[in-house]
């Protein structure tokens, strides 16, 4: 059975700092993992997916890593900004399923 | 419009009533499923369908029933509301066949049972 565990589970930083999310799995075999940020009280937001047989993914200020084989994926935000705070998923797909980890709560202080 | 719409968005409703909630997207998806989200728990996966009449358990299916009779809709039903069942649930959709594809999401339903 797919675990997804995410590390740590609440984070608050200066703004300005870069910062590491950190998620690992514990079955390789894995389609894709995607982040996604979430809002309170709203709907998820896809950030960047990468594909099983790719090693990073970058969107702007984010830059997001998979490591099958260790069953690792980073989340590296860049010089961060206090709209940045949210709660950030990252979710495994095995094919047929996609399991989420429970999330790390971000705050960016001001 | 494209996308995936949940109906309703907010209900609040009594102990042992049945209640449907509704999923519908626009894309012609073959995977659909339905998750809860709560407090210190994350997202759980209560069903999930491949594909039109074929639906199977995720993590959390007790108390739910779902049906797939096409493609576009995914209802979800509890049969028998509990107050364990008060929650925010959300739908999504996923084009299978690219390991590339996305998965997408409706804007969630928020349920209180009472």
């Amino acid at each position: 059975k797919q675990e997804v565990t995410q590390i740590p589970a609440a984070l608050s930083v200066p703004e300005g700092e870069n910062l590491v999310l950190n998620c690992s799995f514990t079955d390789s075999a894995i389609y894709n993992l995607q982040w996604f940020r979430q809002d309170p009280g709203k709907g998820l937001t896809s950030l960047l997916l990468i594909q099983s047989s790719q090693r990073e993914q970058t969107s702007g200020r984010l830059n997001a890593s998979l490591d099958k084989s260790s069953g690792r994926s980073t989340l590296y935000i860049a010089a961060s900004q206090p709209g940045d705070s949210a709660t950030y998923l990252c979710a495994v797909n095995e094919g047929d399923k996609i399991i989420f980890g429970k999330g790390t709560r971000l705050h960016i202080l001001p | 419009d494209a996308g995936i719409t949940q109906s309703p968005r907010y209900k609040i409703t009594e102990t042992g009533r049945q209640v449907t909630l509704m999923c519908h997207q626009t894309w012609s998806h073959s995977y659909m499923f339905w998750y809860r989200q709560d407090l210190g728990h994350g997202l759980r996966l209560i069903y999930y369908s491949a594909a039109a009449d074929i639906t199977d358990k995720g993590e959390v299916p007790d108390g739910y029933v779902v049906s797939r009779s096409k493609t576009e809709n995914f209802p979800l039903t509890l049969e028998s509301a509990t107050r364990s069942q008060t929650s925010v649930y959300f739908c999504a959709s996923y084009p299978a066949g690219s390991s590339g594809n996305t998965i997408y999401f409706g804007e969630g339903s928020w349920l209180t049972v009472v």
